[in-house]
Parts: structure tokens; sequence; C-alpha cells
């Protein structure tokens, strides 16, 4: 089974540059999360897809970032302008179901450099 | 407000030996608890869960324990070995929604 792929795995922008991420989740997973892990800190939740709805985007900064995921199944995040704060690994992951115990399987990451 | 506490930045542990890293939790209304390995320039991986009408689950080498009224998970690794060298990450989730709340992480490194 193909695990969760994610693109560029690194990128290097200057700030007030946008930059976009994909994610492709492992197939059949119906939830998709994006989450931001800043250096010697945990992950921390973007946002939340069941299917191609949005289920959790409160720690989303909204007026930089936006997320999509059209037919429910591939996904963008996407950052403009960026900041140096946004320097940072972001991961994809995805779990087969919404509610209960559920386990998120994570993609390789892109390592986001602003400088 | 960092819900998912892990205080050991990092340990190190002969090989052979147990290797254990704790974990403390706030909320009261988590339930279910997981913990990740992560490679470097890789994403985290799942290694052992535990839902919280239990108080351990084991897996091989590896055994998670859950104190509910301390709010407290540990990860036993016995024996060790080199290739448990990692950042071990705890996460948890209450029963609504599905969101996972990751603590800072602890590495781990196993001396051959």
């Amino acid at each position: 089974e193909a695990g969760v792929a994610q693109s560029p795995r690194y990128k290097i922008i200057e700030k007030r540059q946008s930059v976009a991420f994909w994610c492709n989740p492992i197939s059949g997973h119906a939830t998709l999360y994006w989450y931001q892990q800043i250096l010697g800190q945990g992950p921390k939740l973007l946002i939340q897809f069941q299917n191609n709805g949005v289920v959790d985007d409160s720690q989303l900064p909204k007026d930089r970032f936006s997320a999509e995921r059209l037919k429910g199944v591939d996904s963008t995040l996407k950052i403009q302008p960026a900041k140096l704060e946004d320097s940072a690994v972001y991961l994809c992951a995805s779990s087969f179901q919404r509610g209960g115990p559920d386990t998120q399987y994570f993609g390789p990451g892109t390592r986001l450099t602003v400088l | 407000d960092q819900q998912v506490k892990q205080n050991s930045p990092s340990l190190s542990v002969q090989e052979g030996r147990i290797s254990i890293l704790n974990c403390d939790y706030t909320n009261s209304m988590f339930d279910y608890f997981l913990w990740y390995k992560k490679y470097p320039a890789e994403g985290p991986t799942f290694l052992i869960s535990i839902s919280s009408i239990k108080d351990k689950n084991e897996d091989g080498r590896f055994t998670v324990f859950l104190n509910k009224s301390a709010k407290h998970l540990s990860l036993h690794i016995v024996p060790s070995q080199p290739g448990d060298s990692a950042v071990y990450f705890c996460a948890s989730k209450g029963n609504t929604g599905n969101q996972f709340y990751f603590g800072t992480g602890t590495s781990l490194t196993v001396i051959p």
C-alpha cells in the first residue's frame, strides 16, 4: 500500500513570496490533515478535511494560509504572502475515518525555509 | 497552551537496556493516546496506541502504560536497539472530533 505522498520535499523562498504544497493521501482515507511543525516543537494541526469538506481550521492563519481538497482526494496548502515565522516542516497526514480511535499516517513533509 | 507535554527533550540508553519515555497531558477529556516515532527527514510513523479503557498495551518490544488519575503515559522499549534511535512524539485526542495534540518530542539515542 502506497503511503502519503507530499511534494516538494524542500522549498526555499523569500518573505512575501507565495508557495504551495501538495499532498496525496493513502487511497481510501477520507480524512486529511495538514500540520505545521516548527523546529523543536510537536506538529500543530492547521486544517482537517473530511472528504472535501473542512472539519476544523481553527488554527489556520486564514489571512495568509489557504487549503483545498478537491474531489476529496488530493490537497494543496498555500501560503501567500510568506513570513519568516512560516519556516517549518509542513506535514500531511491521512486517516481512514473521522471519529473513534483512528491512526493518522504521515507523509515525509515539506521543509519550508523563508528568507 | 501545551496540552501534551514531554518534559525530557532527550534520553540516552545502552543497547539492551530499557528505554522509558514519558508524557503528561492536561485535558481529562482525552481518551485515546498514541506514540509516533520520527527519523530525520521523514514523517512520523505510528508506533503504538492505547485507549482510556485500558492501562497497558503491548506490542513486541513496545509497551505503553496509561495512568489516567495522574494524566500520564509512558512508553517502554525493551530491549532497546540502536535502530530505535529517533524522536518519539506522544499524541492525545478527545472523544469529540479527531484533532490530535502532540507533545514536543523526546530524542532517544541507543548507544551500541
